[in-house]
């Protein structure tokens, strides 16, 4: 079975460009969760959607990020304009059930590795 | 304040030999914990969850256990394989609604070394 697939793996551009990173979850999945990982911070839950509605972006960290789920294979994140605080690995999962307190697995995808110069 | 803390931050142990890593916690109300396995340059695996009401929970040499009354979890390594290098981490799901239930540990990085 194909797991989550998340394209470009490695992106590298200069501040200032829009960036989208894309996603694509396990079939038959309900929810979808972007998470960005850095050294510092560790991994962080940055939105989660489910049933392709967004529950709770309170962790996007500003209006420069975004995401869209238009339908149950397929989710973006966008973030512009880019900033080199904004260079990490981003994760996309997806899950069965509701949210964090599902007892489900979460399922990641191998990231995409995002550099801006 | 709802906080997950993991210790050690990293550890290297030989082939062949067990080991233990720590995940204390502050969340509250509680609803699971999971272990996570990360590899370099992949994303995390899911090992084992646990719910209140369970102590111990394996997956294969892996054991994870839960005293929710102290807060603490650990995950125990049997055998160490050169395969368990990776980071671990511990995520403990708060039991509200919303996204931001899940608080998350900074990780371990095990070493496992020939």
């Amino acid at each position: 079975d194909a797991g989550v697939i998340q394209s470009p793996r490695h992106e590298v551009t200069e501040m200032g460009q829009e960036v989208t990173l894309r996603c694509k979850p396990i079939s038959g999945h309900n929810s979808l969760f972007w998470y960005r990982q850095t050294m510092m911070r560790g991994l962080e839950l940055l939105i989660y959607f489910n049933n392709n509605v967004p529950i709770d972006d309170s962790g996007m960290p500003e209006d420069r990020f975004s995401a869209k789920m238009p339908n149950a294979s397929f989710s973006t994140l966008k973030i512009q304009p880019s900033e080199p605080r904004d260079s990490a690995v981003y994760f996309c999962a997806s899950s069965l059930g509701r949210g964090g307190y599902s007892n489900q697995p979460q399922h990641f995808g191998d990231g995409t590795r995002l550099s801006i110069l | 304040k709802n906080q997950v803390e993991q210790s050690p931050q990293s550890l290297i142990i030989l082939e062949g030999k067990n080991c233990t890593l720590q995940c204390n916690y502050t969340v509250s109300p509680f609803s699971n914990l999971r272990w996570y396995k990360q590899d370099t340059g992949r994303g995390p695996v899911s090992l084992t969850i646990m719910t209140f009401s369970e102590n111990t929970k394996s997956n294969g040499r892996y054991t994870a256990t839960l005293d929710a009354d102290t807060k603490q979890s650990s995950l125990h390594i049997t055998a160490s394989q050169l395969s368990d290098s990776a980071s671990y981490i511990c995520v403990v799901s708060a039991a509200q609604t919303g996204a931001n239930n899940l608080f998350f540990g900074t990780g371990t990085r095990l070493t496992v070394i020939p």
